[in-house]
């Protein structure tokens, strides 16, 4: 079946520093890949996606590519800022897996300190 | 457009009575999920409804919960005889016909159901 690996939390960064979140995903065919952020008290808010191999997905700064090679959509942002201190899932829709609902990963914890 | 409502945001009941929660998706919007997230995990893929027809359910729905949309606008999940592993943040999202692919899904802020 469908699932989604992404790296373990937390991740603590600096203010300013770069930010990788890897995702990696199993699922047959061309599944649709997504990226959202959870933050304390609120739901889960779409940050970017991308729905076929090569696409990349871009908000706010941050950016992920489709890598249908790899199977990987890695989440990368430039510089962080403190307000980017979420929780970040990747999350895939596929047609075998009925195209209708998301798998998601486990979550990563990212703390910006100043 | 005031988002996805879920209602109570928080629910403390003990072990075997019934709960039920409320969710008022956004009201353009045809499709209804609901999700279940424990902590430490991601959410996790309870039941759909397209208009008022509930057209899948995952294998984690047990018999003991049901979930209905009679009008197609606000869903109610319900869990009978409630057990200690049924404490999970419980959260419920809308979005157009055409799903999460094209436009992505709006999710609610979540009820969290703590079984004692």
């Amino acid at each position: 079946g469908d699932s989604v690996t992404q790296m373990e939390g937390p991740v603590t960064l600096s203010e300013e520093a770069f930010l990788t979140i890897n995702c990696t995903y199993t699922a047959t065919g061309y599944p649709s890949l997504f990226w959202y952020v959870q933050y304390p008290g609120e739901g889960l808010q779409l940050l970017l996606k991308a729905t076929k191999a090569d696409d990349k997905g871009s908000n706010k700064g941050f950016e992920a590519t489709y890598r249908k090679e790899t199977t990987s959509f890695h989440l990368e942002k430039g510089s962080v800022q403190v307000s980017d201190s979420a929780v970040y899932f990747c999350a895939l829709s596929s047609l075998t897996g009925g195209g209708n609902k998301l798998t998601f990963g486990t979550g990563t914890q990212l703390k910006v300190e100043l | 457009d005031t988002g996805v409502s879920q209602d109570p945001r928080h629910k403390i009941t003990k072990r075997g009575q019934n709960v039920t929660f409320r969710c008022d998706p956004i009201s353009e919007h045809n499709r209804l999920y609901w999700y279940r997230q424990t902590l430490g995990q991601g959410p996790e893929f309870l039941t759909y409804f397209q208009n008022e027809a509930q057209l899948e359910k995952s294998r984690l729905l047990s018999d003991r919960f049901s979930a209905e949309r009679p009008k197609g606008s606000f869903s109610t999940l319900e869990i009978q005889r409630t057990e200690q592993g049924d404490s999970a943040m419980y959260l419920c999202a809308s979005s157009p016909f055409g799903g999460q692919i094209n436009y992505g899904y709006t999710f609610g802020s979540g009820t969290r159901l703590t079984v004692v």
